[in-house]
């Protein structure tokens, strides 16, 4: 079993619609929770960053962590073609970071 | 104030050759970790440095792969006689580490990566 489980898509949505992206993880020991995004031939940039259980919300991202089901969410509201990209989840393990495999989504004007 | 800067941003070498990938941390960071994406996949970590010691390498290829920072200079990830299998992405992250309760983390930042293409 993978550490990290991602979707990897592809998602086409059109302008406007609210995105849901999602992981599952395995180890409970993680404890911290990212999402990162990818523009296409770039590296990845911090989106979001949780620790607990619960929301976090920065402007049109929300990031929904659910310990008790080692599940992760991403929403994106009013989503924008800029939205366009890979976006990966990310979990704080003993030293490093483990990224699931990257949804790929697309955006449509 | 630079980011992480990695080069070359492209190379191309042909099988059996030596690859050479560097890296420099952003200013103030003194933890590097080199990453490896395939096309349509993940990012699948390779190996965590700091300076002058390798702290995990749990990720490494156990043959031809190396990976050094030392005390001056660039982080260096060298592939001994390349194969095809070789060919991805392969990007370098760096950290400012902050221990927060019993987990030491901090939010890496990455550089464009470096293409390898094996011919």
């Amino acid at each position: 079993q993978k550490e990290v489980e991602q979707d990897p898509g592809p998602l086409s949505v059109p302008e406007g619609a609210i995105v849901s992206l999602n992981c599952t993880y395995s180890n409970s020991a993680f404890q911290y929770f990212m999402w990162y995004r990818q523009y296409s031939r770039k590296g990845p940039e911090l989106l979001m960053y949780t620790y607990s259980s619960g929301n976090k919300e920065d402007g049109r991202f929300t990031a929904q962590v659910d310990k008790s089901s080692k599940y992760i969410s991403l929403f994106i509201r009013d989503s924008q073609p800029s939205d366009s990209a890979t976006y990966l989840c990310a979990i704080q393990g003993a030293q490093k970071l483990v990224f699931g495999q990257g949804t790929r989504l697309t955006i449509n004007p | 104030n630079a980011g992480v800067m990695q080069n070359p941003r492209h190379l191309v070498r042909r099988r059996g050759q030596e690859a050479r990938l560097r890296c420099s941390p952003m200013k103030g960071h003194s933890h590097v970790y080199w990453y490896r994406q395939l096309p349509e996949e993940g990012l699948k970590f390779m190996v965590y440095l700091q300076k002058e010691n390798i702290i995990d390498e749990s990720g490494m290829p156990k043959e031809r792969f190396s990976a050094e920072f030392p005390k001056e200079g660039p982080s260096i990830l060298r592939i001994q006689q390349v194969v095809r299998g070789d060919s991805a992405a392969y990007f370098c992250a760096s950290s400012l580490l902050i221990q927060k309760r019993e987990v030491s983390t901090g939010e890496l930042f990455f550089g464009e990566g470096s293409r390898l293409t094996v011919l």
